[in-house]
């Protein structure tokens, strides 16, 4: 069975600061994994995403991930926080691609960047 | 990004009456299409999931009779809550996965039953 676990259920970072968000997942074979954010009362946005090649991914409004097979890790990353990043995020994973097959998710982290 | 567009935003409705969610793919065909639902403070609980012009599998737990999916055509799904009733009342995303390994979400629809 796939899952995925985001230790922090929140984490405050002040304005300038770098900021990480954690995510480790177990799923059997290669994983495609995703991260995503959540504005209050919206969908969810789609950040980046590690399919195959290079570990460290970069994506949207400056955010980064790195996959580590060897410790089932994808923590998304951000050297320099902005207030406007303070949001809800979810990482997520699939353990193998068809076009059926939904992504799990975790259960998300709440950011909070302090000006 | 490929853009889902998702409606109404939001809809209160009267105890026993039935809602329809709609969820489009803009500017790509959406092969499979996700339903969730999100309670407040958490995360994503799938419902269901629907391929074009085929039945929706739902998740165990989900009432197939009460969330009524159509999947139609490569753009459009929809999901009907029959016969809401208060504890239905919910935030209900819909998701849509095309060509990519990623999938794109609509905005989300804030369902209150009263």
């Amino acid at each position: 069975a796939q899952s995925v676990a985001q230790p922090e259920d929140q984490v405050n970072v002040a304005e300038g600061n770098p900021l990480t968000v954690k995510c480790t997942y177990s799923v059997s074979g290669n994983p495609y994994l995703f991260w995503y954010v959540q504005y209050p009362n919206r969908g969810l946005q789609f950040l980046l995403k590690y399919i195959t090649g290079d570990n460290l991914v970069k994506g949207s409004y400056g955010f980064e991930a790195e996959f580590n097979k060897s410790q089932t890790s994808f923590h998304l990353k951000k050297p320099s926080a902005l207030v406007s990043d303070s949001a809800l995020y979810f990482c997520a994973v699939r353990g193998y691609v068809t076009g059926n097959t939904p992504l799990v998710f975790g259960k998300g982290t709440r950011l909070s960047v302090i000006a | 990004g490929a853009v889902v567009s998702q409606h109404p935003s939001w809809v209160i409705c009267k105890s026993g009456t039935s809602v329809k969610i709609e969820c489009r793919s803009l500017d790509f065909q959406a092969t499979t299409m996700f339903w969730y639902r999100q309670f407040p403070k958490q995360s994503l609980m799938l419902m269901a999931t629907s391929n074009e012009g085929s039945k929706a599998t739902y998740e165990q737990g989900v009432e197939k009779d009460k969330f009524l999916i159509n999947h139609a055509s490569l753009t459009l799904s929809t999901l009907t809550v029959t016969s809401a009733h208060p504890e239905d009342s919910s935030f209900y995303i819909c998701s849509a996965r095309g060509g990519r390994a990623e999938a794109f979400f609509g905005q989300g629809t804030r369902l209150t039953v009263v």
